[in-house]
């Protein structure tokens, strides 16, 4: 399958400051990619939706001020946490699709705490 | 109604057992079904894909398919204690966002 590579793997940042996540396709274009959000035992919740080129498409309840994502390329899409805090801690993965019909292919995932 | 649901579990099963995890979905006009499993703390993995109505083999796994009655399944044979994960049915949507399920827990007892 498809490879989707995300960085970090896991991030401890203070309050206050922001964090950069990235999420890059290796072997195909992704002209559209997913961000998730996951709590602790948890199912997984859709941020928004990034198409490359053009600006996100955020979920109901998901401030798109705060969660800021970019998709300059067909092979990478970043999603930055700004002024994060402590209840911003959880989970956040990336996905991938080569086209709208075919599977989605995550990234490894990114642990992020905010202390 | 959820979009897409699944039974939250626990599932548990023995080992060498078969492991039935069902998920339906809204959208008639759904056209892509996936399943994933997660193990705790990792990304989602998929397992199985399936587009038409029937079944799918791939090893231990079986993907059925009903679009009739807006079902999907996934059977795992001779469960093993390395598949307790979380398994997450995913349907796209007339071309547009997979939508997932909250997840089944599986717990096969060795």
């Amino acid at each position: 399958g498809a490879v989707v590579s995300q960085h970090p793997s896991w991030v401890i940042c203070k309050s206050g400051t922001s964090v950069k996540i990235e999420c890059r396709s290796l072997d195909f274009q992704a002209t559209t990619m997913f961000w998730y959000r996951q709590f602790p035992k948890q199912s997984l919740m859709l941020m928004a939706t990034s198409n490359e080129g053009s600006k996100a498409t955020y979920e109901q309840g998901v401030e798109k001020d705060k969660f800021l994502i970019n998709h300059a390329s067909l092979t990478l899409s970043t999603l930055t946490v700004t002024s994060a805090h402590p209840e911003d801690s959880s989970f956040y993965i990336c996905s991938a699709e080569t086209s709208m019909n075919t599977e989605a292919f995550f990234g490894q995932g990114t642990r992020l705490t905010v202390v | 109604q959820k979009e897409v649901e699944q039974n939250s579990g626990p599932l548990s099963v023995p080992e060498g057992a078969i492991a039935s995890l069902n998920c339906t979905y809204s959208d008639r006009g759904s056209q892509s079904f996936f399943w994933y499993r997660q193990y705790s703390g990792k990304s989602p993995e998929l397992i199985m894909s399936i587009y038409s109505n029937g079944d799918k083999e791939d090893g231990r796994f079986t993907a059925q398919l009903n679009k009739a009655s807006q079902y999907v399944s996934l059977l795992i044979r001779d469960s093993q204690p390395s598949d307790s994960a979380t398994y997450l049915c995913a349907v796209n949507m007339r071309g547009f966002k997979t939508i997932f399920g909250a997840g089944t827990r599986l717990f096969v007892k060795a």
